[in-house]
């Protein structure tokens, strides 16, 4: 089983839709939660940090962390070409300090 | 506010050879981590640095070192070069090596090609 699981995608999405992605781990002891952009040919940019269970909203975006099930997920409202990217889950797992265990990224594609 | 600087952007080398790459943390953080990004992949850890030591290690061979300096800043080192290397280095910066610390931020990267 992998460390941080998610998607690859491509996930598709109309422009104005709600895009929906998730990732899950495997260490029920991780304390923080992160999603990257990361746009082609460039470097992840921070979009979210999460650390306690429940959602939390920052403009479009909205995390959500459910540490008994260990799942944390990305919403984007109102979804723009703009949002095209993958995007990436991060964990600080137990006993990793602040290391940064990553999975393999959901592609997001908003369609016209 | 300076964000994370790297340098070179890009690279390339040949087999066998060694190379060095160069990160400046965002002013006011005192903590530096590097990792590996494969094409297609998540970025993969490979060390971290604060208060110029080696704090953590990933599972990167020997021929992966690297050093903090006074001013935070960090360099990664990279000997006899494998065609496997070829990848995105990022560097990220942070305040302190908790687990609950404010989150890492990354630098522009620098894309390693070896020939």
């Amino acid at each position: 089983q992998k460390e941080v699981e998610q998607n690859s995608g491509p996930l598709s999405v109309p422009e104005g839709a709600i895009a929906s992605l998730n990732c899950t781990y495997s260490d029920r002891g991780s304390q923080s939660f992160f999603w990257y952009r990361q746009y082609s040919g460039k470097s992840p940019e921070l979009i979210m940090s999460i650390y306690s269970n429940g959602d939390k909203e920052d403009g479009r975006f909205t995390a959500q962390l459910n540490k008994a099930s260990q799942y944390v997920s990305l919403l984007i409202r109102d979804s723009q070409p703009s949002d095209s990217a993958t995007y990436l889950c991060a964990v600080n797992m137990r006993g990793g300090g602040n290391k940064l265990t990553f999975g393999t990224g959901t592609q997001l594609k908003v369609e016209l | 506010d300076a964000g994370v600087t790297q340098s070179p952007t890009h690279l390339i080398k040949t087999r066998g050879q060694q190379v060095t790459l160069r990160c400046s943390p965002k002013s006011g953080h005192d903590t530096v981590s590097w990792y590996q990004q494969a094409l297609g992949q998540g970025p993969q850890f490979i060390f971290q640095y604060y208060e110029e030591e080696e704090r953590q290690r990933g599972n990167f061979p020997d021929r992966f070192s690297g050093h903090q300096f006074p001013n935070y800043s960090s360099e990664l080192n990279v000997n006899a070069l494998l065609l496997g290397d070829s990848a995105l280095y990022l560097c990220a910066s942070s305040l302190g090596t908790g687990p609950l610390t404010w989150p890492q931020h990354f630098g522009d990267g620098t894309r390693l090609s070896i020939l």
